[in-house]
């Protein structure tokens, strides 16, 4: 079984409306947990941290569940420039290891 | 700031020949990555060195050796390529000793072997 699972997509939008992506990780053991944002032929970046308790960054939002493994990113107001590939992380910290998932593709449409 | 420098950018080699991809980071880092991204496969680990004068194995260590050669520096070396090397492939670094601490990336070596 893979560390992190993703639903590759991709996911067309339409500029304005709101987007979740989901991720499950496989290890309880896992602390740490991120979404990273790449364009194409870049490397990844830090999109956000998701934290136990959820944290918002404007328009973008990140909820964990620990019990059912399971890690979510809400975007809203979808902008054109927030077409990319969603990157789902987790490390268990002891380690040193970053897993990451296959990505999400995301398309905003004018 | 630097962060994360990768060369080269770009790379074609025969199959057979040797190579070797150089990353620095200016962060101060303990923790330094070796990731290649093929297209449906995500980013594999590849070796990694959580401190100076440490290297582990990741998911897909075959075909590649690693050498941290000092905090900054962690290269990686290719003995004999195959075409099943080719890929982009990503140093990353992290500083490590507490949660939440996210990897740096560099901006990658696109590598084709022929």
């Amino acid at each position: 079984r893979k560390e992190v699972e993703q639903d590759p997509g991709p996911f067309n939008v339409p500029e304005g409306a709101t987007v979740a992506f989901n991720c499950t990780y496989s290890n309880s053991a896992s602390q740490s947990f991120f979404w990273y944002r790449q364009d194409c032929r870049k490397e990844p970046k830090l999109l956000m941290s998701v934290y136990s308790s959820g944290n918002e960054d404007g328009r973008f939002t990140a909820q964990l569940n620990r019990a059912s493994q399971y890690i979510s990113l809400l975007i809203r107001d979808s902008k054109l420039s927030d077409s990319a590939t969603y990157l789902c992380v987790v490390n268990r910290n002891t380690g040193n290891q970053f897993y990451f998932g296959t990505g999400t593709s995301l398309t905003v449409i004018p | 700031n630097a962060g994360v420098t990768q060369t080269p950018k770009f790379q074609v080699l025969k199959t057979g020949q040797s190579m070797t991809l150089q990353c620095a980071q200016d962060m101060n880092h303990n923790s330094m990555y070796w990731y290649r991204q093929d297209p449906g496969m995500g980013l594999r680990l590849i070796y990694y060195s959580a401190s100076e004068g440490t290297t582990d194995k990741g998911e897909v260590p075959n075909g590649y050796n690693v050498s941290r050669l000092n905090k900054r520096e962690f290269s990686l070396r290719l003995e004999s390529a195959a075409p099943s090397q080719t890929s982009v492939y990503f140093c990353a670094s992290s500083h490590q000793t507490s949660a939440n601490t996210e990897a740096f990336f560099g901006q990658g070596t696109r590598l084709t072997v022929v």
